[in-house]
């Protein structure tokens, strides 16, 4: 088992909330990421971090915003959350370019 | 364009027998390759990761293969058992930049029936 934590696991909540989902890692990982991954399809990166104080944006257009102010800790944020925001995310980190990336296990988020 | 393609999309197969699982890639230039495991509602967790220079590997009744000329991957897994039903992702990395971007496949669906 990877030492990676995602909460909460299942979220289910109202249109025009706040909601932050929270990843850490115990692997002293620099780099970590989120991906947004629907039913059958496959993951998009939509935000990543090479270390501390680092945030970039990945490859689908996310209205999340994310932070990284310690190397274990690296939450996602959705000011006002919309239906259109329902999905799976994931979060995972690795120690370079050419390691294994380590995944949690998913939080599930629905907006109704 | 990057992209990595998957077949079969989906496969049922019978409690102990074996299966192939196909994954080609255009990712350029290409750093290292990996399956993943996918239980329903889960994170995936990692089966092999082989760089260039790696043809097979194995890990258990799970062996992936590499040929990097063609871009091509297979997973054989052997005598399958019904925990094996899962999403098979096949993913690859570049090394075209500092993150070495990961580019995955949509998965194979595999459903194992006693």
């Amino acid at each position: 088992e990877a030492d990676i934590y995602q909460t909460p696991r299942y979220l289910v909540i109202g249109t025009g909330k706040k909601i932050t989902l929270e990843c850490s890692q115990t692997m002293g990982h620099d780099k970590m990421y989120w991906y947004q991954q629907d039913p059958g399809m496959e993951l998009h990166l939509i935000h990543y971090s090479y270390g501390v104080n680092s945030t970039e944006k990945g490859d689908l257009s996310s209205e999340s915003t994310v932070s990284r102010i310690r190397t274990e800790h690296f939450p996602l944020t959705l000011e006002s959350a919309r239906p259109s925001h329902t999905s799976q995310y994931l979060c995972a980190s690795s120690e370079g370019s050419i390691a294994e990336a380590f995944f949690g296990q998913g939080t599930r988020l629905t907006v109704v | 364009k990057n992209q990595v393609e998957q077949s079969p999309q989906s496969l049922i197969i019978l409690e102990g027998k074996n299966c192939t699982l196909q994954c080609n890639y255009t990712v350029s230039p290409f750093s290292n390759l990996r399956w993943y495991k996918q239980d329903t509602g889960r994170g995936p967790v990692s089966l092999t990761i082989m760089t260039f220079s790696e043809n097979t590997k194995s890990n258990g009744r799970y062996t992936a293969t590499l040929d990097a000329d063609t871009k091509q991957s297979s997973l054989h897994i052997t005598a399958s058992q019904l925990s094996d039903s899962a999403s098979y992702i096949c993913v690859v990395s570049d090394r075209g930049s500092t993150l070495g971007r990961l580019y995955f496949g949509r998965g194979t669906q595999l459903t194992v029936w006693p």
